[in-house]
């Protein structure tokens, strides 16, 4: 299946700082990224979706000013998470996909905020 | 409306035997039912799926049956091998897949020796 790469796979920052995670789509081009939170040994929650070119939409209870979501290219998107505190830690996934394909899943980026 | 419900939670099945995993949407719009595969500390991994102009699919071991009228679809993992713990998510999603994807609670598999 097709690759989506995430980086990093693991990230520890403090308190009140900002952090950046990357998705990317290494042999397709993904029209649509996913972005999801999922905390420990529960679902995963869609945070936003994102197309190439246009601003991310983001699901109800999402604070878009602390998830900035970047889709500049039809193979990157990036996650800030601003200002992080330790509420913010958790597991982070995206996935990619074009039209009438299916989604391919990023490796996960683990956040812990100190 | 836009639920997904999963169950079992938790499956301790015995190496050998078969895995039935049952998920239950009610969004008639739905039309893609993918499983997923997650292992501790990466993504999910997509297994099998099935649209509902079919009510089973079968690749190796894996086995999808679907049931339109019930609202029903449910995964079968037949000769469950230790390699197979994992947890296991079902999804559904409408336009074929297109649209975002509704997750299920998930199912902790674990196969026991």
């Amino acid at each position: 299946g097709a690759v989506v790469s995430q980086h990093p796979s693991r990230v520890i920052c403090k308190s009140g700082t900002s952090v950046k995670i990357e998705c990317r789509s290494l042999d397709f081009q993904a029209t649509t990224m996913f972005w999801y939170r999922q905390f420990p040994k529960k679902s995963l929650m869609l945070m936003a979706t994102s197309n190439e070119g246009s601003k991310a939409t983001y699901e109800q209870g999402v604070e878009k000013d602390k998830f900035l979501i970047n889709h500049a290219s039809l193979t990157l998107s990036t996650l800030t998470v601003t200002s992080a505190h330790p509420e913010d830690s958790s597991f982070y996934i995206c996935s990619a996909r074009t039209q009438n394909t299916e989604a391919f899943f990023g490796q996960g980026t683990r956040l812990t905020v100190v | 409306q836009q639920q997904v419900k999963q169950s079992p939670q938790s499956l301790i099945v015995q190496k050998g035997g078969i895995s039935i995993i049952n998920c239950a949407y009610e969004n008639t719009a739905f039309d893609y039912f993918p499983w997923y595969q997650q292992f501790p500390g990466k993504g999910p991994a997509l297994l099998i799926a099935i649209r509902p102009d079919v009510s089973e699919k079968k690749e190796g071991r894996f086995t999808i049956s679907f049931n339109k009228s019930a609202k029903q679809f449910s995964l079968h993992i037949m000769d469950s091998q230790p390699g197979d713990s994992a947890t296991y998510f079902c999804a559904a999603a409408g336009d074929f897949g297109n649209e975002k994807l509704t997750f299920g609670t998930g199912t902790r598999l674990t196969i026991i020796p």
